[in-house]
């Protein structure tokens, strides 16, 4: 059972705008910045977005990131057929001395 | 150009011990901000950090499993390395090392992960 809870899947066409979300608590989302991962089939997880809202080098801006309170979300425009993959949240929980936590994951389908 | 390696056994019998190294390069752990941690993804599941050790040797555990662990680094051959004792085949799972700064605190840079099965 993961700390921070994500529906387990989303879906969208070419071209659609989806969004997906992250809940967690006073302890972590609603104390820390929310990252966010994009997991490829098959491969390592890579960083997708940063403290909330930020872009590595490389990430188009088709992706975007907020938090609002102890919520954060996960938006993708202009969906693509390589969109597809598992995408995970993750903060910092100040609780127990401190420790990351991450999201269950969503797993998105371009249909 | 920033790399990590993981390396380890790919088979455990349960209730011995699993050491893995991550083997890095393109940055320094004696920069300061700079750490190194483990995630582990069981298979068909979701991530779950496991530790992390910092620039200071200020190091972090998974609440869940801090009994079980002890993270380490050195410097000197850019290395870090994980030590889970009483494995279980519920540990089997591909563990990842990556990158974090507390710049921004994420992990910016993941290997490319080493798959660990429990069994006998």
């Amino acid at each position: 059972q993961s700390v921070l809870t994500q529906p387990p899947s989303a879906s969208g066409t070419p071209g659609q705008r989806v969004a997906m979300f992250c809940f967690g608590s006073s302890s972590n989302i609603g104390s820390n910045t929310v990252h966010w991962y994009q997991q490829l089939p098959g491969t390592a997880p890579k960083l997708l977005i940063y403290t909330n809202n930020q872009r590595p080098s490389g990430v188009p801006d088709r992706f975007s990131g907020s938090k609002s309170g102890t919520s954060a979300s996960l938006a993708i425009s202009g969906l693509q057929s390589e969109d597809e993959a598992d995408y995970y949240c993750a903060s910092w929980d100040d609780s127990l001395n401190g420790h990351w936590v991450f999201g269950g994951g969503t797993k998105l389908t371009v249909l | 150009q920033i790399t990590l390696k993981e390396s380890g056994p790919a088979l455990v019998n349960p209730t011995l011990t699993l050491t893995l190294t991550c083997t890095f390069s393109g940055f320094s752990l004696s920069t300061s901000g700079v750490g190194v941690g483990w995630i582990r993804q069981p298979p068909g599941k979701a991530l779950q950090w496991l530790a992390l050790v910092y620039w200071d040797d200020d190091k972090r555990y998974s609440p869940s499993l801090k009994t079980r662990l002890t993270i380490t680094k050195d410097t000197s051959k850019n290395q870090v390395v994980l030590i889970m004792t009483d494995m279980d085949p519920g540990d089997t799972a591909t563990y990842y090392c990556a990158r974090s700064t507390t710049s921004h605190g994420a992990f910016d840079y993941w290997g490319q992960g080493t798959l660990v099965t429990v069994s006998s």
